[in-house]
């Protein structure tokens, strides 16, 4: 079974700094997608941003950037340039990807981390 | 908005009571997924249904149920229900089982069970 660890409950940035949120995950597949998930105080969930396991680059979107390091089995979020509006939970996802162009469907979610920014 | 819906927002019960929630997927989209969010289990994957046919199953319990209408939108049957059932529900929608499309959520009802 697949496991999802964010090891930071909380954290907090001044707005306008940088901020790293961590995410390590236990799985034996090889073909898999992760994804870090915004959850803002309206309980809206909002895709950040997706890595796909076999792609060695790593995924970036507008401030948001992440460092996916797949012998380690850690994918860690970096928002640059934080924004009062970044406030939010943030959940780091896993998905197993089930044959060419497959997938398993469900999303594995971690506990998730509190971010907040300051002014 | 993802254009998911779902109803009601909110909705208050008692133990041992039977409620059905709503989800509206978006249009064209053939895949729903139901998730728990409570503070003590975080994000769970309940069921998933595709075109009608249910695809997976998560920990969902068996006082749980959901199927997925000819229109495609989707209802999950909590019965019996206990305290520790109160959590945001949410659903999601994408455009196809077998590949690796983003999850769209709707904004989720909040069920609370006293």
């Amino acid at each position: 079974a697949q496991t999802v660890t964010q090891s930071q409950p909380e954290m907090s940035v001044q707005e306008a700094e940088t901020v790293t949120l961590s995410c390590t995950y236990d799985t034996s597949e090889n073909n898999y997608y992760l994804f870090w998930y915004k959850q803002p105080p309206s309980r809206q969930m909002i895709l950040v941003i997706r890595q796909e396991a076999y792609k060695q680059q790593n995924a970036t979107e507008n401030r948001f950037s992440v460092n996916f390091q797949k012998a380690a089995k850690s994918f860690s979020l970096k928002i640059s340039d934080s924004q009062l509006g970044d406030t939010a939970m943030y959940f780091c996802a896993f998905m197993k990807r089930v044959g060419y162009g497959g997938s398993q469907g469900n999303l594995i979610f971690g506990k998730g981390t509190k971010l907040s920014v300051k002014p | 908005d993802s254009g998911v819906t779902q109803t009601p927002k909110h909705l208050i019960t008692a133990t041992g009571q039977r409620v059905t929630l709503r989800c509206s997927p978006r249009s064209g989209d053939l895949s729903v997924y139901w998730y728990q969010q409570s503070l003590d289990q975080g994000l769970q994957f309940l069921i998933h249904y595709y075109n009608g046919e249910e695809r997976a199953k998560g920990n969902i319990l068996e006082r749980f149920s959901a199927q997925q209408f000819p229109d495609l939108h989707s209802e999950l049957n909590l019965s019996s229900l206990e305290l520790g059932d109160s959590a945001l529900y949410f659903c999601a929608s994408s455009p196809l089982a077998g590949v690796d499309n983003e999850q769209f959520f709707g904004p989720g009802t909040r069920l609370t069970v006293l």
